[in-house]
This record gives C-alpha cells, sequence and structure tokens, in this order.
C-alpha cells in the first residue's frame, strides 16, 4: 500500500519568513496530493492541492510543487503570520480513492 | 448546505463498555472515512466506505472495531469491550468521488474511556 512520509515533524520560523514541509510518497499510482491545515482543537481542513498533470499550484502566499518522478511534493507558505500557526497534513490519494495522510508538521510562527 | 456531522460530540465510558459513534456525511458523497487521532498525533486511518464496494477495514486497530454504513449514507463505527487505550478524538470525512477527492471532516467524537 500507500506510504507518505512527512519533513520534518516540527518547525518554528519567525513571522514573516517562509516555511517549507516536505512529503515523499511509494505509491507512483497515486495522483491527488491534499494539504490539510488543523488549528487546534478544530478538524482538518483543506488549504491546497495538486494533482499528477500539474508540477506547481499556487494560491496567495501558500504553493505546492509536485514532483512524479521523484515522488515528493512540497508545501511552501511565504510572509509567515501567526495565524498560520497548526499543524499540516500532506496526503497522496490513488487508485479507489485511498487517502494515505503524512505524520503532521507542528508549524509554530513566532510573532 | 450541512457539512459532515458526528455524534455524540464527546463520549465518556468505563473500560468493557461497547461504544457506538455516529457519522452524517454530506449529502450525494459516496466517500466515507473513519480517522482516529490521539493527543498531538497524526490521523490514523480506520476505514474507508466507496459506493457500494466492500469498504477497507484494513485500518482497524483490532477485531473489537467494526463499521457499516447503511443505504450509502449514515455510518456507525462501534468499540467492543473499549480500552484505556481507545480514548482518542474518532474523525469521520466524506468525500464527493467521482474524480472528487476532497475530504471533508466532521467535528469529531472525543472518546475517554476511564
Amino acid at each position: 500500500g500507500e506510504n507518505v512520509e512527512q519533513h520534518p515533524s516540527t518547525l518554528s520560523v519567525q513571522e514573516g519568513d517562509s516555511a517549507v514541509i516536505k512529503c515523499t510518497y511509494s505509491d507512483s499510482a497515486s495522483n491527488y496530493f491534499p494539504w490539510y491545515k488543523q488549528e487546534l482543537g478544530k478538524r482538518p481542513q483543506l488549504i491546497i492541492d495538486i494533482r499528477s498533470n500539474v508540477g506547481e499550484k499556487k494560491d496567495q502566499r501558500i504553493a505546492v510543487t509536485l514532483n512524479k518522478t521523484a515522488k515528493h511534493f512540497s508545501l511552501h507558505i511565504t510572509e509567515t503570520q501567526p495565524e498560520d500557526s497548526a499543524v499540516y497534513f500532506c496526503a497522496a490519494t490513488g487508485g479507489y480513492q485511498k487517502v494515505t495522510f503524512g505524520t503532521g508538521t507542528k508549524l509554530q510562527v513566532i510573532p | 448546505g450541512a457539512g459532515v456531522s458526528q455524534s455524540p460530540s464527546n463520549k465518556v465510558t468505563e473500560k468493557g463498555k461497547d461504544v457506538e459513534l455516529r457519522c452524517d456525511p454530506i449529502s450525494g458523497h459516496t466517500a466515507l472515512y473513519w480517522y482516529r487521532q490521539s493527543l498531538g498525533q497524526g490521523l490514523e486511518f480506520l476505514i474507508y466506505f466507496q459506493g457500494n464496494s466492500a469498504p477497507d477495514k484494513s485500518g482497524l486497530p483490532s477485531d473489537r472495531f467494526s463499521a457499516e454504513r447503511t443505504g450509502g449514507s449514515v455510518s456507525t463505527l462501534t468499540i467492543q469491550r473499549t480500552q484505556q487505550e481507545d480514548s482518542a478524538v474518532y474523525l469521520c470525512a466524506s468525500s464527493l468521488g467521482q474524480g472528487t477527492y476532497e475530504q471533508y471532516f466532521g467535528p469529531g467524537t472525543r472518546l475517554t474511556v476511564t
């Protein structure tokens, strides 16, 4: 089955700096890669996603890049703000819509 | 429209008792997932339903755990003979299916086994 690894497990950045979270996956058949943000005590919510036919996608301060050859994808947050502090999960979705999540990255943005 | 709902929001039970957790997915969503999240931990996959296909039960941690989805809509996760290590937040999510994979999560049920 699919295996998703996520790094780092914790990340602290100064407000205004960039944050990068990286994930690798094992199943070359995976074709959809979402990122979820989970604030403390709340449910995970989708913030951005990318499909396998695209190499990069941006939405304001967040972007995701995908390298299918290397089977890795990354989340980039620029100009970080305190409200970006949360746990971020990557995921890979393959055949039959089975979703496999990474272990999460706790991001702390220091004002 | 309404999002994914779960009930109860909190459940405290004694060790050895059975519990049932309910999930109402978004209407029309064909895929439904159950996850377990222990405090400060990640999302542990439990079970996945897709339409009328046989569910993927590969994440269920033991035979004390079971789930069903009736009529392709509401799902119930049952934990028999609960143990203290079952204490966690149980999250349900649904997605539209048919090539649309975005998952919408419910608020979760916080289970505490005493």
